[in-house]
């Protein structure tokens, strides 16, 4: 089955760690974005992806950084500079963009 | 930019009605509607493009004004399963996509 894998669901980052977050998709989808969600608040863009070698930065994008050297995959680093970086990340892909996202199910970062 | 859902709570017993509302302050080019469970990820319903479509998924339908730049999900004979946290999400002329801060909405017996 076709769909979005994230990994791991839970992380736990010490203070001044990078961690990388882990996305792939089989979808063969062209677009790719990582989301932050906190508690009782919508969804912020982070970075997107339209294609191969190319991305964009989000609204929140200061302290991430990302790759996309396949197109089935677009790990996001969490940088030790994200001051606040305990959160609910969500990895999203679709046909192109502006088009219907599909969601992977998340990773749970919490600084320790 | 970033859409204005109202309201921002609802709660209902099963069977009755709702209505979500999605409004931007720019012109609209796509409109998309997501649930999403209590820590789980955003599910999509549907998108609905310019042109004041309206669409349906069993129960549950949604419009899109373009006009009026605001989109209206409309959830009829409210089930138990209904129950999540209901995001639009608006893509503008300009290219950029914004999701909104949700609607939670709360079936009850």
């Amino acid at each position: 089955d076709g769909g979005i894998t994230q990994s791991p669901k839970y992380l736990f980052r010490k203070e001044g760690q990078n961690v990388t977050l882990s996305c792939e998709q089989n979808l063969n989808h062209d677009a790719m974005y990582w989301y932050r969600q906190d508690p009782g608040q919508g969804l912020r863009l982070i970075y997107y992806s339209q294609i191969v070698n190319d991305f964009q930065k989000g609204d929140i994008a200061e302290g991430y950084s990302v790759s996309r050297e396949k197109k089935e995959s677009f790990p996001l680093t969490v940088t030790s500079a994200q001051k606040n970086p305990t959160a609910f990340y969500l990895c999203a892909s679709s046909i192109q963009a502006n088009y219907g996202y599909t969601f992977g199910s998340g990773t749970r970062l919490t600084v320790v | 930019q970033q859409p204005v859902q109202s309201p921002q709570a609802v709660i209902l017993r099963e069977g009755e009605d709702a209505v979500i509302n999605c409004s931007s302050s720019k012109a609209l080019y796509s409109v998309h509607w997501y649930r999403q469970k209590h820590g789980e990820a955003p599910v999509f319903l549907m998108i609905l493009l310019k042109g004041g479509e309206q669409k349906g998924h069993e129960k549950i339908s949604a419009s899109f004004n373009e006009k009026k730049q605001q989109s209206s999900l409309y959830l009829t004979a409210s089930q138990l399963s209904y129950s999540g946290t209901y995001f639009c999400g608006t893509g503008n002329t300009g290219n950029q996509f914004y999701f909104g801060t949700g609607t939670s909405l709360t079936v009850i017996p």
